[in-house]
C-alpha cells in the first residue's frame, strides 16, 4: 500500500534561516512527488514536483526538494525563509487505491518568526 | 484563468439535513475531486470523478454521494448530515494524477 510520512507535525525557524521538511514515502511503482503548500484559509497549491530524472527539483519561492529512491524520501529544502512562508506543507505521492489518487502525508505546519 | 470555484465557503447545519456543496472549475479538467480535511489528517479522498458520470470511490466515501452532469461541475451531497462529517472539504481538478487545482474549501458544521 503507498503512504507519506512527515514525521515533523510543526517547525518552528527564524527568518533568514535554512529549513528542512522531511518526507518518506512507500510506493510499489515508481513514485511520482509533489509538495503542495496551504496558506491560511486557503486551498492547496503545487509547490514542486518529480518524475524522473534529476533529483534535484526546483520549484516556486526559492524552494526546492531533493528524491531518494535509496531513502525513501523527498524532503523539501529552503535556504533562507520568510515570515509569508508560514504555512502548512504537504508531501504527496501520486497513487492509491483509486485510479488518479493523489496519497496526502498529514502536512507540517511551518512557522516563520521575525 | 484556471479556477477552482467552491460555494458556499461556510455553511452551518443541523444533524439530519442534506447538505449540497458545489464546486466548478474553467479549465476543462477530466478529473475532478473531492477531499475533506481533518485537523492532523491531511487531506483523505471521498470521491474521484474521470468525467461526466464516471465516478468512483475514494478511501472514505460513506455518508456522501457526488454529482457531475457536466464536465466542469461536480457536487458532494451529504444526505442526512452526521455530525462526524464536521470538516473542511476541498474540491480539486485536474488532468489525471498530474497537478491538482483546488478550491479555497467549505467549511462544514453539523450541529
Amino acid at each position: 500500500a503507498q503512504s507519506v510520512t512527515q514525521p515533523d507535525a510543526r517547525v518552528t525557524v527564524s527568518e533568514g534561516a535554512s529549513l528542512q521538511l522531511r518526507c518518506k514515502y512507500s510506493s510499489s511503482g515508481t513514485p511520482y512527488l509533489f509538495w503542495y503548500v496551504q496558506y491560511p484559509r486557503q486551498g492547496l497549491q503545487l509547490l514542486l514536483k518529480y518524475y524522473s530524472g534529476d533529483p534535484v527539483v526546483q520549484g516556486v519561492n526559492g524552494f526546492e526538494a531533493e528524491f531518494s529512491k535509496s531513502n525513501s524520501s523527498f524532503h523539501l529544502r529552503k535556504a533562507s525563509v520568510h515570515w509569508s512562508d508560514s504555512a502548512v506543507y504537504f508531501c504527496v505521492l501520486s497513487g492509491g487505491q483509486v485510479v488518479g489518487q493523489l496519497t496526502f502525508g498529514r502536512g507540517t505546519r511551518l512557522q516563520v518568526y521575525a | 484563468d484556471m479556477k477552482v470555484t467552491q460555494m458556499p465557503r461556510y455553511l452551518i447545519k443541523r444533524m439530519g439535513e442534506n447538505v449540497l456543496l458545489e464546486c466548478g472549475q474553467d479549465m476543462s479538467h477530466e478529473t475532478m475531486y473531492w477531499y475533506r480535511q481533518d485537523p492532523g489528517l491531511g487531506l483523505q479522498l471521498i470521491y474521484i470523478s474521470y468525467d461526466v458520470d464516471s465516478n468512483s470511490e475514494g478511501d472514505i466515501p460513506k455518508g456522501y454521494r457526488v454529482s457531475r452532469k457536466k464536465r466542469e461541475h461536480f457536487s458532494l451531497i451529504l444526505d442526512s448530515a452526521k455530525t462526524n462529517q464536521t470538516s473542511v472539504y476541498f474540491c480539486a481538478s485536474g488532468t489525471g494524477a498530474e497537478t491538482l487545482y483546488f478550491g479555497s474549501g467549505t467549511r462544514l458544521t453539523v450541529l
